[in-house]
Formats: structure tokens, sequence, C-alpha cells
């Protein structure tokens, strides 16, 4: 697609279930980045992606928090039994290997509520 | 670790005057970026401007333009006739420079700018 694609736009869901959020970067974009940003606040970095290498995990709040990324493609990030404060919008971005000065494009996020 | 920090929470400006925006960071990197990113309510993030900080020269996009101070690690953006579509949060951000690794982008806390008819 022409941009960063992230689904659903929205997700309520209940305390204690678990999410998905999915993340289909710009085709041919080897770095992928999820970041999570709560009411009125800075985006929190979560964890990074670049191309065969060992992902940087070092941004995830808590071991209820993973994410893969299939054929150094699409993206999903796991919330195993959410609590009340996952609440946040949920913002992807990827770019290309930094070989050349680049920037991230960023999707429009995912919004999730927890109940 | 790097910290970014804007020191604006809100800021407001009248239409078609200039706006300035704060930002500092705290690296002990010698080669990286800086950006300053705009996320309208749409939650769009959208790269206004960057800078490489082994350039000297300030960068300019347009109306848009930063006054990047390397030694006191200050890199504030310049709005020049302000739009009423400029309304938006502002973050400033900071990424090192890899050559084939890359790294993660660290954001500012961001500076609200409402720009009054």
């Amino acid at each position: 697609g022409a941009g960063v694609s992230q689904s659903p736009s929205n997700k309520v869901t209940e305390k204690g279930k678990d999410v998905e959020l999915r993340c289909d970067p710009i085709s041919g974009h080897t770095a992928l980045y999820w970041y999570r940003q709560s009411l009125g606040q800075g985006l929190e970095f979560l964890i990074y992606f670049q191309g065969n290498s060992a992902p940087d995990k070092s941004g995830l709040p808590s071991d209820r928090f993973s994410a893969e990324r299939t054929g150094g493609s699409v993206s999903t990030l796991t919330i195993q039994r959410t609590q009340q404060e996952d609440s946040a919008v949920y913002l992807c971005a990827s770019s290309l290997m930094w070989t050349v000065i680049t920037e991230a494009f960023f999707g429009q996020g995912t919004r999730l509520t927890v109940v | 670790a790097q910290t970014v920090t804007q020191s604006q929470p809100e800021m407001s400006v009248q239409e078609a005057e200039t706006v300035t925006l704060s930002c500092t960071y705290d690296t002990s990197e010698n080669n990286y970026y800086l950006f300053w990113y705009k996320q309208p309510p749409s939650r769009q993030m959208i790269l206004v401007i960057r800078q490489e900080a082994y350039k000297q020269q300030n960068a300019t996009e347009n109306r848009f333009s930063v006054n990047f101070q390397k030694a006191a690690k200050s890199f504030s953006l310049k709005i020049s006739d302000s739009q009423l579509g400029d309304t938006a949060m502002y973050f400033c951000a900071f990424m090192k420079r890899r050559e084939t690794s890359g790294s993660r982008l660290t954001f500012g806390e961001g500076t609200q700018l409402t720009v009054n008819p």
C-alpha cells in the first residue's frame, strides 16, 4: 500500500482479555517500530525490528507484551491479560534501512480501550 | 540513554504571526539526527523537518525552520506566517546515526500549538 496501515483503528476489550494489533508497513521498508501514546502524552518506545537482526525489545513494559514480524513485513503486537493502564493509542512506523537519511512513516494508530 | 525535553506543554499564536517551539536533548553521541513531527487530531504523525547533527547549517522547509545549537543541545522550531492548519501537537525527536542497524526514535513530551484566527 501507499502508507503504513494499522488495524483495527479502534479496539475495546475487557480487562483480562488478550488483544492483537496489526501493522502493515510500507513495502520494502526494513525497519519497523511500535510506540505507545497515552492520552495527552508523548510517544513511548516499545520495540524495534530491523531486517533480520534481533529486535530491540527494551521498551516493552512487561512480559504481557510481545511482538513479532513475519517474513520481514507485517508485524503483530500482542498484549496478554490486558489491564486498564494498557489503554492508549498504539502507533506503528516503518522506514528504510539507514544507509541514507530517511524518515519514519507512521500509521494512524490503534486506539485501545480496556474496560 | 538519550532524553528529549519540551518545556512548553501548550502554546498559542495568532494567524500570520511567528511562533517558536523549544526542544532540548541530552546525549553523549556525536552523530545523530533531530526531527520535528506534527500530530493533528487525526493522529497521523507527519514529519515537519529534520536536521543532521554534522551539518552546521540550520534546516528550513518553507515556513518551518530550526535553530540548531549543538553545543547547547538545543533544537527549536520556528513557524512563520502561522496558519490555522498548523494547529497540532508537535513532537521533537532524536535518533542516533547507525550506518547499518538504525535505532529507535526518542520523543519529547510534545507541545500543543493552537493557531487562533
